[in-house]
């Protein structure tokens, strides 16, 4: 039981630098969602897919792009990585009504 | 909009009691769900309990049951028989379940629960 996949775990980088946090759902949700937890902050809605082919922006969309590249996938960019972006990254997946979200173990990014 | 409001940065307790970790929640949706997460110090968001608003009666799993007070719009999680395993951030969340296909979650700050042995 894999459920919500993410890639990587661990990521360092320099400012300016760009990469792509990778997520892949099994579980055959039409859902997916990106958040960043900061300290005392909670988690923070980046982007979500409601459905394959559609994205919207969540709380604090700024700095980040995202592609539903199919039902399973999700994938978050950052083109030109800022310090302000050190965070804790959590893909997260729901199917229909009244289910919860899945979420994965998480990306910890660090920009230097 | 919708806001979730934990007042407790941490909590203590005993091992084998019971313990109370609040949760008020502002909405103008007429449907909502209430969620309880629980994040160990591995990182991992751990799902634990669903209350929708219009749910007879208060949820329960296992050890974990929610105090859901509509009118006080309040959903307070409650642990029974507290384990040393139950240290840990407990986040409420809620969202939107009046129509469409949008599930987002609004989170609250987190509540840091230590159990003591």
């Amino acid at each position: 039981n894999a459920g919500v996949t993410q890639t990587p775990k661990f990521q360092v980088l320099k400012t300016g630098q760009s990469m792509t946090l990778q997520c892949a759902q099994d579980m055959n949700h039409n859902s997916m969602y990106w958040y960043r937890q900061d300290p005392g902050m909670g988690l923070r809605l980046i982007y979500y897919s409601a459905s394959e082919g559609t994205t919207d922006k969540g709380e604090v969309p700024n700095g980040y792009n995202v592609s539903r590249l199919n039902k399973r996938e999700f994938s978050l960019r950052l083109e030109s990585a800022a310090p302000s972006q050190t965070s804790v990254y959590f893909c997260a997946s729901s199917g229909t009504f009244r289910q919860p979200q899945h979420f994965g173990d998480g990306t910890r990014l660090s920009i230097l | 909009a919708q806001k979730i409001t934990q007042t407790q940065p941490g909590m203590f307790v005993q091992e084998k009691e019971a313990v109370t970790l609040d949760c008020t929640y502002d909405t103008s949706d007429q449907s909502y769900g209430l969620f309880w997460y629980k994040q160990p110090s591995s990182g991992e968001m751990i799902f634990l309990i669903y209350q929708g608003s219009y749910d007879e009666q208060n949820a329960t799993e296992g050890r974990y049951s929610l105090n859901f007070q509509k009118a006080r719009k309040s959903a307070n999680l409650v642990i029974s028989a507290s384990q040393l395993g139950d240290s840990a951030m407990y986040f409420c969340a809620m969202r939107d379940e009046s129509g469409g296909s949008n599930y987002k979650l609004t989170f609250g700050k987190g509540t840091l629960l230590t159990v003591n042995p």
